[in-house]
C-alpha cells in the first residue's frame, strides 16, 4: 500500500539503466535468502532466491549476489523498466528455526 | 490460479470488538504465516504454522491468536483489538519454511 514507502531508502534510476539494491542481513546462521518485490496495494511477490552454498544466481534480468563474509546481499536488475518501480525486500531464513526475517526494504523509482 | 486469499481487504473497527481475518490458500501448502507491515518497521512475523494443528509464535505475537484446523485455512484472530494493532496484514504460504512464500494482497485494519 501507499504507506509502505514511507521512511524507506530510495533508489531513483532512468529507464534502461542497471539497478543495484543492497541488503545487509543480521544472522550468520541464515542459510536461505529471498528477494521480494512489492507493488503498491499488493502483497510481496517472489523474485529470486539463493542458498548459502552459492554466491551468485541469475534469473531473467535479475541477479542476486551473496557475500557471507560481510553478510551482504544484493539484487541487480538489468535494463530497468518503469514496471520495475516498487519496494524491494530481502528476507533471510534460518531453516532450523522456520522463521523468515525481512529487511526494511528499498523503494526503486524508474523514470522514463 | 494459485493464490492466497485474505478477507476482508479493509476493516475499520473499534477498540475491544473481536475480529477475525481469514486466510485461505489453494496450493496444498503446509507452511502458513501471518505478518504485519508498518512504516519504518517493515514486515514482521506474527505467527506461523508448520502444518495442521501446529502453530508457533513469530516476532510479534502479543494480542493475536491463530488456528490451523484445516491445511488450507489460517485465520488471524484479534480477541480485543487495540489502536496499536492498526496495520497492514499479510498472510503467506509455502510448501515449507525453506521455500519462497506466496503472499495475499493484504488486509488493512484500522482500530479506533
Amino acid at each position: 500500500g501507499e504507506s509502505v514507502g514511507l521512511h524507506l531508502p530510495t533508489l531513483s534510476v532512468q529507464e534502461g539503466d542497471n539497478s543495484i539494491i543492497n541488503c545487509a542481513y543480521s544472522n550468520s546462521a541464515s542459510d536461505y535468502f529471498i528477494w521480494y518485490k512489492q507493488e503498491s496495494g499488493k502483497g510481496p511477490q517472489f523474485i529470486i532466491d539463493i542458498r548459502s552454498n552459492m554466491d551468485k544466481r541469475q534469473g531473467q534480468r535479475v541477479t542476486v549476489l551473496l557475500n557471507k563474509t560481510v553478510k551482504h546481499l544484493s539484487l541487480q536488475i538489468a535494463a530497468t523498466q518503469p514496471g520495475d518501480s516498487a519496494v524491494y525486500f530481502c528476507a533471510e531464513i534460518n531453516s532450523g528455526y522456520s522463521t523468515l526475517t525481512f529487511g526494511k526494504g528499498t523503494m526503486l523509482l524508474v523514470s522514463p | 490460479e494459485a493464490q492466497v486469499t485474505q478477507n476482508p481487504r479493509y476493516l475499520i473497527t473499534v477498540t475491544g470488538k473481536k475480529l477475525t481475518v481469514t486466510c485461505s490458500q489453494n496450493m496444498n501448502h503446509e507452511y502458513m504465516s501471518w505478518y504485519r507491515q508498518d512504516p519504518g518497521l517493515g514486515l514482521r512475523q506474527i505467527y506461523y504454522s508448520m502444518n495442521v494443528e501446529v502453530t508457533d509464535k513469530g516476532d510479534v505475537p502479543e494480542g493475536y491468536k491463530v488456528s490451523r484446523k484445516e491445511k488450507r485455512n489460517f485465520p488471524l484472530i484479534l480477541e480485543s483489538p487495540s489502536p496499536n494493532q492498526t496495520s497492514l496484514y499479510f498472510c503467506a504460504s509455502s510448501l515449507s519454511p525453506g521455500q519462497p512464500q506466496h503472499f495475499g494482497d493484504g488486509t488493512r485494519l484500522s482500530i479506533l
